[in-house]
C-alpha cells in the first residue's frame, strides 16, 4: 500500500545518536499516529495528531520527540535512546481523531545498539 | 474499550474458508467490531469493520452474533499470502481521542 509511507524502513543507531523517522500520507487525513512494537508485545500507542496538534501523549520518554509540521508529514525525533527502545515503529493515519478507520505504513524497523 | 478474547494460533488448508473467531462478552452499544491484520514485520491492514449487521467487503466477511458477543471473520478462500496475525478490536467512536487497543491476535498459517 502507498497511501501511508514510513522511512527509513531500517534503521540502526547508537545510543548517542541522533535521528528522525518520517512518515507522509498521501490519503488526504487530519490525524497521524506514532505506534510502538516490541517484539512479542502488542501495538503501543505513543502519540497521536490531529490537525497537527498534538491531541495524546501516552507517558512516552522524552527521548521520543514527535514533531507534525502539516497534516501529511509526521516525524519521530529519537535522542539518547536505550537498547530496548529498539522495536518497529508505525505511523498511521485516519480522516480523524474521533474514530475513524486507522491506515497503516509498512514500520520503521529500529535496533538501538 | 472492550476486551476481545481470540485463540493464539489456527491452521488453514489453502483454498479453504478461514473462519477466525474473536469473543467480545463485555462490547457495549456503540462499540464497533474492526479486524486488522499483520504480516511478519509489516504494518496492519485494515480487513473490515461493523457494528450489528454482517458485513462484507472484497477482502473478507464479518459475522455479528445477535447479542454482540462474538464475531468471526472469514476469509471465504485463503491464500498463503494470508498467512498473518488477525486482530479483532473494538472501539468507539467519540470526540476525545481515538485509540486502538490491539491484543495479541489469532496467528493463522495457511499451508498448501
Amino acid at each position: 500500500e502507498t497511501g501511508v509511507t514510513q522511512t527509513p524502513r531500517h534503521l540502526v543507531m547508537g545510543m548517542t545518536n541522533k535521528k528522525s523517522l518520517k512518515c507522509e500520507q498521501h490519503l488526504g487525513h487530519n490525524a497521524m499516529y506514532w505506534y510502538k512494537q516490541s517484539a512479542k508485545k502488542p501495538l503501543e500507542l505513543m502519540f497521536v495528531y490531529s490537525l497537527e496538534e498534538r491531541v495524546e501523549n501516552n507517558s512516552v520518554p522524552s527521548r521520543f520527540s514527535p514533531e507534525c509540521p502539516n497534516s501529511s508529514h509526521l516525524f519521530l525525533h529519537l535522542h539518547t535512546l536505550q537498547p530496548e527502545d529498539s522495536a518497529l515503529y508505525l505511523c498511521a493515519s485516519s480522516q480523524d481523531a474521533q474514530g475513524k478507520t486507522q491506515y497503516f505504513g509498512p514500520g520503521t524497523r529500529l535496533l538501538v545498539l | 474499550d472492550a476486551k476481545t478474547t481470540q485463540p493464539p494460533s489456527m491452521d488453514c488448508a489453502e483454498g479453504r474458508a478461514a473462519n477466525l473467531p474473536c469473543n467480545h462478552s463485555t462490547i457495549s452499544g456503540n462499540e464497533y467490531v474492526y479486524w486488522y491484520r499483520q504480516i511478519h514485520s509489516q504494518g496492519p491492514q485494515y480487513i473490515i469493520h461493523g457494528l450489528k449487521n454482517n458485513e462484507t467487503n472484497e477482502m473478507a466477511s464479518l459475522i455479528i452474533t445477535e447479542d454482540r458477543k462474538s464475531s468471526t471473520l472469514i476469509l471465504p478462500h485463503a491464500t498463503l499470502r494470508d498467512t498473518a496475525v488477525y486482530y479483532c478490536i473494538v472501539r468507539a467512536y467519540s470526540y476525545n481521542t481515538d485509540k486502538l487497543i490491539f491484543g495479541t491476535g489469532t496467528r493463522l498459517q495457511v499451508f498448501p
